[in-house]
This record gives C-alpha cells, sequence and structure tokens, in this order.
C-alpha cells in the first residue's frame, strides 16, 4: 500500500527550528517528485517545497532562505528543515507525492498526502 | 506568480442538486489543473486530474472539465458524504491552490 506519515511537529518559539519528516512505504521517494503543503488553522492550501527525483529544489517566496526539503534515500524519508520559525509559519504540514501521467513537464497532481502534522509557532 | 480564485467561496445545495464550482487562472494553464476535496481534520483527496480526467475510486458524479484559464468542477447528485470544501491547484507553474469552496447542507 502506497503510504505517507508524517512526524515531527510541536509547539515551537519565534526565531526556533524543527525538523519535520515523512515516511514513505510502497514506493521510492528518491525517484519520485515530492512535495510539502501547509494549511494554516481556519485557512487554505499552500504549497511550501518540493523537491525532484534529480535532486532539484523549490521553494514558495515565503520560505525561501528559511525551509530546506531533503530526502534520506536509505530511509525512504522526506525532511523538511524549518529555521527562524515566524507566526504565520504556524500551519499543519503535508507531504506529498506528485504523479504525472507521461511527462514531468505535462500537467501533474498531488496523490498520496500525508495525515499532516501540526507546527504551533508561539512564545 | 498564478493567482487562482475559485467562486463561490460558499454554497448551500440539498441531497440530490446538481453542483458546479468554477475555478479561474490569471493566465493560461492548459489542463494542469486538479480538484481536490477536504473534510475537517483530513487530507485532501484527489478528485480530478488534468482537469477532466476522474482519479480512480471517485464516484462518477464528479466531473471535471475546463482549459486555458477557465475549469469547472461538477457534482452531478449531491450525496451526503459530498458536503466538504473544494479545492482547484495548478501545476503550470510550480503549485498554487484556490481559496476553497465550502459546500454546505441547505
Amino acid at each position: 500500500e502506497v503510504q505517507l506519515v508524517e512526524s515531527g511537529g510541536g509547539l515551537v518559539q519565534p526565531g526556533g527550528s524543527l525538523r519535520l519528516s515523512c515516511a514513505a512505504s510502497g514506493f521510492t521517494v528518491s525517484s519520485n517528485y515530492m512535495s510539502w503543503v501547509r494549511q494554516a488553522p481556519g485557512k487554505g492550501l499552500d504549497w511550501v517545497s518540493a523537491i525532484y527525483s534529480g535532486g532539484t529544489t523549490y521553494y514558495a517566496d515565503s520560505v525561501k532562505g528559511r525551509f530546506t526539503i531533503s530526502r534520506d534515500n536509505s530511509k525512504n524519508t522526506l525532511y523538511l528543515q524549518m529555521n527562524s520559525l515566524r507566526a504565520e509559519d504556524t500551519a499543519v504540514y503535508y507531504c506529498a507525492r506528485e504523479n504525472f501521467e507521461y511527462s514531468s513537464s505535462g500537467p501533474r497532481w498531488f496523490d498520496p498526502w500525508g495525515q499532516g502534522t501540526l507546527v504551533t509557532v508561539s512564545s | 506568480d498564478i493567482q487562482m480564485t475559485q467562486s463561490p467561496s460558499s454554497l448551500s445545495a440539498s441531497v440530490g442538486d446538481r453542483v458546479t464550482i468554477t475555478c479561474r487562472a490569471s493566465q493560461r494553464i492548459s489542463t494542469y489543473l486538479n480538484w481536490f476535496q477536504q473534510k475537517p481534520g483530513k487530507a485532501p483527496k484527489l478528485l480530478i486530474y488534468a482537469a477532466s480526467s476522474l482519479q480512480s475510486g471517485v464516484p462518477s458524479r464528479f466531473s471535471g472539465s475546463g482549459s486555458g484559464t477557465d475549469f469547472t468542477l461538477t457534482i452531478s447528485s449531491l450525496q451526503p458524504e459530498d458536503f466538504a470544501t473544494y479545492y482547484c491547484q495548478q501545476s503550470y507553474s510550480t503549485h498554487t491552490f484556490g481559496q476553497g469552496t465550502k459546500l454546505e447542507i441547505k
């Protein structure tokens, strides 16, 4: 069964750091495009970061320079290192696999998603 | 950046109704458009990908259409389990989601 399980969320003070993990089963993280998407309480969905199979990484402007996406092939796990956290980073963070049908330059979509992990930035 | 605008933001409907949600992109995105359903406390669920392809396991009462800048999600006959929030999302240039449409019971 294809599955994603996030962990690592919690309460952190402004300016602090946290590392989220996303353990995959049923497929190989390093062979796929993977993303992090977040959702602030009561708000909509915001894409945060992606890492492609070749290792290229992408970030939303709101987290560029503060967040780092990475993966551990031996553990089949995706990570999001979050530094210099702000109150506006408070959200549920989801990891998701990006799929495409014929070519990575064509339409892509998120499936599956993990269950999410809550990050709260507050003093 | 590509902006995605959904309408309406909220919608009240009854079981059995036909419902249409629209999504407009700020620039042409071909068919790089997906639709998700989200229920409270749950992760989003993929319904439609590439504008009109039905995800495996999703009931056929859900359908998507459109290309370029204007897209629609249609639920042909609302069922009790369909009351949720729906999001469109473009993958033409990184990723952007619409603000969501909350579908409530009338």
